[in-house]
């Protein structure tokens, strides 16, 4: 199947810095890719849609400013925690969906634990 | 978005089948019925998808029910490598919203 990676795959940061996080697809193309958050024994939470070469579509209540996300190319998406917080310490995943599927099945990162000192 | 509902947990013999339900009872006729599993501190992995017709794969079979309503996931023979938690979600195509927002799923245990 389609593999997507992440990295890094766990980061410590200290309040008020910033993070960035990648996601790649390594063996095809994809024009859209999501990204997730998920809390201990919680499910994943959708934070964006980001479509290659416009801006990322981000879900309700989640802060735009607070998490950068590009989109530069067809196999790329990076997600920046900026000043980052304790209250941002999480599991975060992105995925990709393929450029020539509309049935919807989406291949995941391996994840990147964020945790914020 | 189109809710699904699964048990909070199930558990399972080793080389037993495994039936995952999942209710889906607002499902549209153009929405996908997918289902995903999560290991501990993975990302999720694609486990199988359908419309209208059951569904087979290497790594599992999807139950259809007639009126759509509702749908299983059937591990054939589990192993202690299916412990996880499985997700089932409906994917809507509709234009500009095509996302898939995870539900609580189905942890599920496999004793040896």
């Amino acid at each position: 199947g389609a593999v997507v990676s992440q990295h890094p795959s766990r980061v410590i940061c200290k309040s008020g810095t910033s993070v960035k996080i990648e996601c790649r697809s390594l063996d095809f193309q994809a024009t859209t890719m999501f990204w997730y958050r998920q809390f201990p024994k919680q499910s994943l939470m959708l934070m964006a849609t980001s479509n290659e070469g416009s801006k990322a579509t981000y879900e309700q209540g989640v802060e735009k400013d607070k998490f950068l996300i590009n989109h530069a190319s067809l196999t790329l998406s990076t997600l920046t925690v900026t000043s980052a917080h304790p209250e941002d310490s999480s599991f975060y995943i992105c995925s990709a969906r393929l450029a020539v599927t509309n049935t919807g099945e989406l291949f995941f990162g391996e994840g990147s634990r964020l945790t914020v000192l | 978005d189109a809710k699904t509902t699964q048990p909070n947990s199930m558990e399972s013999n080793e080389e037993e089948p495994v039936h995952l339900p999942c209710n889906h009872s607002t499902i549209s006729g153009t929405d996908y019925i997918h289902w995903y599993r999560q290991l501990p501190s993975q990302g999720p992995e694609y486990v199988i998808h359908g419309l209208t017709s059951n569904v087979n794969n290497r790594m599992a079979s999807l139950a259809i029910a007639e009126d759509r309503k509702s749908s299983t996931l059937i591990l054939h023979r589990a192993t202690l490598r299916d412990a996880a938690v499985y997700y089932c979600i409906l994917f809507r195509r509709i234009q500009g919203a095509q996302k898939l927002v995870f539900g609580q799923g189905t942890r599920l245990t496999i004793n040896p």
